[in-house]
């Protein structure tokens, strides 16, 4: 499975933005880039996933770079309900998921 | 609520016995997995069932096992339960008409086991 590098941790001020980045070098053309995050004591939840152009949702935005081998996961507005692990996963034919270690965002108020 | 089930949630039981964990798919969703989540070894897939039948495996252990009924629901049976089998048990589902990567996976609230 292609592999992924996020930072351990990140840290951001409420109601700010917050990029958290994603690495991929390895990403083939059919690889999906999916986020996914799990807040405290929670099961994982979807967030928003991409192929290859920008994608918009009611969470968050998700910016693939034009090589595709980096991509970044875009809050608009942090909020302390935003403190969670952030999960960058690339997805291939199979449709099961295989996480990382993730980027623990701590919002501070 | 992601619309996904999962009952217990929570399960206390001895080394060397046997649980059955349960798992009700979001209305109209034919895959279920099931992923095993421990501090030491973080969110594992452990494996993929779509439509009754078993599609994919990722780490289970021989002493687990699993399958989807014909109403959809899912059961994951742990035996032989050793102390490193605590965990979080978590059950996802997704539409999945193929073998797409494009469709997102709704987690359920997980089953919390300890294994004492």
């Amino acid at each position: 499975d292609a592999k992924t590098t996020q930072p351990n941790s990140m840290e951001s001020n409420e109601e700010e933005p917050v990029h958290l980045p994603c690495n991929h070098s390895t990403i083939s053309g059919t690889d999906y880039i999916h986020w996914y995050r799990q807040l405290p004591s929670q099961g994982p939840e979807y967030v928003i996933h991409g192929l290859t152009s920008n994608v918009n949702n009611r969470m968050a935005s998700l910016a693939i770079a034009e090589d595709r081998k980096s991509s970044t996961l875009i809050l608009h507005r942090a909020t302390l309900r935003d403190a969670a692990v952030y999960y960058c996963i690339l997805k291939t034919g199979a449709n099961n998921l295989f996480f990382g270690t993730g980027t623990r965002l701590t919002v501070i108020p | 609520d992601s619309g996904v089930t999962q009952t217990p949630k929570h399960l206390i039981t001895a080394t060397g016995q046997r649980v059955t964990l349960r798992c009700s798919p979001r209305s109209g969703d034919l895959s279920v997995y099931w992923y095993q989540q421990s501090l030491d070894q973080g969110l594992q897939f452990l494996i993929q069932y779509y439509n009754g039948e078993e599609r994919a495996k990722g780490n289970i252990l021989e002493r687990f096992s699993a399958q989807q009924f014909p109403d959809l629901h899912s059961e994951l049976n742990l035996s032989s339960l050793e102390l490193g089998d605590s965990a979080l048990y978590f059950c996802a589902s997704s539409v999945d008409p193929s073998e797409s990567s494009s469709y997102e996976q709704y987690f359920g609230p997980g089953t919390r086991l300890t294994v004492t």
